[in-house]
């Protein structure tokens, strides 16, 4: 049950776009297409943004998508705001009834 | 509206016990399968625990099995999470979510969390 790689960071001026990846074996990611995405605020609870994969929950701006190939999802923003500053978190089932977590993407807003 | 809310947190000695709950509102809770997640402070976020709908399927993560239990009561609408035998490495704050009913694996409800700290 090891965490899924993300980068620590990235970052995009207002109006830009910006990619996060997340990658993880053949065990979680590359098996299923089951991945979510969270986005948290300093502070806050995380946030469901992106769920199986590509599906975004009502009220989420469709600035916001995601993707996957094989072992390796990504979430995508496109026309960054400065809300968008926070902590992004992928996740993924792993078989069975287990998850797992992304290390996490901080995201500034330059 | 979808309301979590952790309860049951606090400062524990290592080796030591501690049960927090999860009171759930505005939706019937017995449909849905229920995530404890935790996040160490500075750190990113960490699964423990699913249980399914019935209780009757369970998960944990291999830092925890054994150690934790997750069980639920279903006509009191909460979660709960016994913890026993903690370490230092288990300080965080535990969410509660709610996990979608598709089959998706998603949390699409979170708690504020409760903050769990093991020190002597």
């Amino acid at each position: 049950q090891s965490a899924l790689t993300q980068p620590p960071s990235a970052s995009a001026s207002p109006g830009q776009s910006v990619t996060i990846s997340c990658t993880g074996t053949s065990s979680d990611v590359g098996s299923y297409d089951y991945v979510s995405w969270y986005q948290q605020h300093p502070g806050k609870a995380p946030k469901l943004i992106i769920y199986a994969v590509n599906k975004r929950p009502s009220g989420v701006p469709d600035r916001f998508s995601g993707s996957k190939s094989g072992n390796t999802a990504s979430l995508t923003v496109i026309g960054v705001q400065a809300d968008d500053e926070a902590d992004y978190y992928c996740s993924s089932h792993a078989g069975n009834i287990n998850l797992v977590f992304g290390s996490g993407t901080k995201l500034t807003v330059l | 509206e979808v309301q979590l809310v952790e309860y049951g947190g606090g400062l524990v000695k290592p080796g030591g016990s501690l049960r927090i709950s999860c009171e759930v509102s505005g939706l019937t809770f017995s449909d849905y399968a229920m995530d404890w997640v935790r996040q160490a402070p500075g750190k990113g976020l960490e699964w423990v625990a699913t249980i399914s709908s019935t209780g009757h399927y369970i998960g944990y993560a291999d830092s925890v099995k054994g150690r934790f239990t997750i069980f639920r009561d279903n006509a009191r609408r909460s979660l709960y999470l016994e913890m026993n035998s903690l370490r230092g490495e288990d300080t965080a704050a535990y969410f509660c979510a709610k996990v979608r009913w598709d089959g998706t694996y998603a949390a699409d409800h979170w708690g504020q969390g409760t903050l769990v700290s093991v020190s002597s």
